[in-house]
C-alpha cells in the first residue's frame, strides 16, 4: 500500500512567485493534514481536512496560503505570493477516523526555498 | 505560556546501552502523547502512542512512560543500535481523532558502535 506522497520534493522559487504543493494521502483516509517546519523551529500544524471540508485551519499563517481538497482525495497547498519566511519543509499527513485514528502517517515533505 | 521541551543537545551513547529521552510540557492537558522518529530529509514516522490514563507502554525495544502530574514523558530505547540514530520527536494530541499534533523540537540521538 502506498504511503502519503508529496510533490514536488524540492522547490526553489523567487520571492513573489507562486508555488503549489500537492499531497496524495493514503487511499481511503478521510483525514488530511498539512504541517510545516521552518528553519530552527518545531513542526507546526497548518490545517485539517475531513474529506473535502476544512475542519480546522487555525494554523494557516495568513491569506497568502490557500489549501484545497476538491473531491476529498488529493490536496493542494498554494502559496501566493511567496515570501522569504515561507521557506521550510511542508509535510502532509493522513489517517482514518475511528479506531486507530490517532496514528498519523506523514509524507516525506516538500522542501520549499524562497530566494 | 504553553510549551513542549525536549533536550536540544544531542544525546550520544554507546551501542548496547539504553537511551532515555525526555519530553516535558507546560499548560497543556493532552489526551495522548506520541513519539515519532525522523531521519534527515524524511518525514516523521509514528512509533508509539500513550494515553493520559496510561503510565507505560512498550513496543519491542521501546518503552514510553507518561506522568501527567509531572507533565513529563520518558522515551527509552533498550539495547540501542547505530541504526537507532535519528531525531526523536515528542508530540501532544489534545483531543482524540483531531490529528492536530503539537510537536516538540526533537532530540537527536547518536548511537556509536
Amino acid at each position: 500500500e502506498a504511503g502519503v506522497t508529496q510533490f514536488p520534493s524540492h522547490s526553489v522559487i523567487e520571492k513573489g512567485q507562486t508555488v503549489t504543493l500537492r499531497c496524495d494521502p493514503i487511499s481511503g483516509h478521510d483525514n488530511l493534514y498539512w504541517y510545516r517546519r521552518v528553519m530552527g523551529k518545531e513542526i507546526k500544524f497548518l490545517l485539517h481536512f475531513v474529506k473535502e471540508s476544512k475542519q480546522d485551519e487555525s494554523g494557516m499563517p495568513n491569506n497568502r496560503f490557500l489549501a484545497e481538497r476538491t473531491g476529498g482525495t488529493y490536496s493542494t497547498l498554494k502559496v501566493q505570493p511567496a515570501e522569504l519566511e515561507d521557506s521550510g519543509v511542508y509535510f502532509c499527513a493522513s489517517n482514518n477516523r475511528g479506531l486507530g485514528g490517532n496514528t498519523i502517517y506523514f509524507g516525506e515533505g516538500s522542501w520549499l526555498t524562497v530566494v | 505560556s504553553q510549551k513542549i521541551e525536549q533536550n536540544s543537545e544531542a544525546l550520544n551513547i554507546q551501542e548496547g546501552k539504553t537511551a532515555t529521552l525526555t519530553c516535558n510540557y507546560t499548560n497543556y492537558s493532552p489526551a495522548y502523547l506520541q513519539w515519532y522518529r525522523q531521519d534527515p530529509g524524511r518525514g516523521p514516522v509514528f512509533l508509539l502512542l500513550i494515553r493520559e490514563n496510561e503510565k507505560e507502554k512498550r513496543k519491542e525495544r521501546l518503552k514510553v512512560t507518561f506522568d501527567t502530574t509531572l507533565k513529563q514523558s520518558l522515551f527509552h530505547i533498550t539495547a540501542s543500535q547505530p541504526a537507532d540514530s535519528a531525531t526523536y520527536l515528542c508530540a501532544l494530541l489534545l483531543r482524540s481523532n483531531t490529528g492536530k499534533l503539537i510537536f516538540g523540537q526533537g532530540t537527536t540521538l547518536q548511537v556509536k558502535p
